[in-house]
């Protein structure tokens, strides 16, 4: 089956050079979801759009943006690179089901890219 | 905003023994709590989820149990095996209507001796 891709894998850049995060949501799903995970911590809520929308914004910094495309791919543009910054992105997708009063729905997330700020 | 606790941060079991992992939530408005696998290198994976309205939820080997009042819950792994050695992580979530979005537990880090 068709898994959450997350482009590229890895990325080494310099501090205060600016940096593009890709993510294919799996097929016909219409949220993604980004989270920033840090060495040996949980993943972090970043930001999320809903049907192209921001839907949800977390502790994402203002040096970040992102957006969601037609296609529903998303991106993550990041600028002003400090060292902090390095850590591990991933794009989670999903897709609203079920019906009645929990409207709740499983979120699978890719691969990640490994940011390295140097 | 959600408060996840997850304990322990570390387990190590004997292959073939149980392993348990608990979390408690603070937020009383929750109503979905995945269970998510991750191994190294790796992006979480979706093992279970449990929903509000059902208190115990079990798929072969793996089981996770809801106290709402409480505000726990936790997961259960039976017979256990090396490739079940991961870091463990629970979320809980208001929903899709709410967002979705995940607040991560800090992670079980599971060791399964063979």
């Amino acid at each position: 089956a068709a898994g959450v891709i997350q482009s590229p894998r890895h990325l080494i850049k310099e501090k205060r050079e600016t940096a593009t995060l890709k993510c294919y949501p799996i097929p016909r799903h219409d949220t993604v979801y980004w989270y920033q995970q840090g060495p040996g911590q949980d993943p972090q809520f970043l930001i999320s759009f809903y049907e192209k929308m921001q839907s949800d914004k977390g502790s994402i910094p203002d040096r970040f943006s992102a957006q969601q495309f037609s296609d529903y791919h998303s991106e993550l543009n990041m600028s002003s690179l400090e060292l902090g910054d390095s850590a591990l992105y991933f794009c989670a997708s999903s897709q609203k089901f079920g019906q009645g009063l929990e409207k709740n729905t499983e979120a699978f997330f890719g691969q990640g890219t490994r940011l390295t700020v140097v | 905003g959600e408060n996840v606790e997850q304990h322990p941060s570390t387990l190590s079991v004997q292959e073939g023994d149980s392993a348990v992992i608990k979390c408690t939530y603070s937020d009383s408005a929750s109503n979905y709590f995945p269970w998510y696998k991750q191994e190294l290198g790796k992006g979480p994976q979706l093992i279970i989820d449990i929903r509000s309205n059902v208190g115990e939820k079990k798929d072969q080997r793996i089981a996770v149990t809801l106290n709402k009042t409480a505000k726990h819950f936790s997961l259960h792994i039976t017979e256990t095996q090396p490739e079940d050695s991961a870091v463990y992580f629970c979320a809980a979530s208001r929903g899709k209507a709410a967002g979705n979005k995940l607040t991560f537990g800090g992670g079980t880090r599971v060791l399964v001796k063979p």
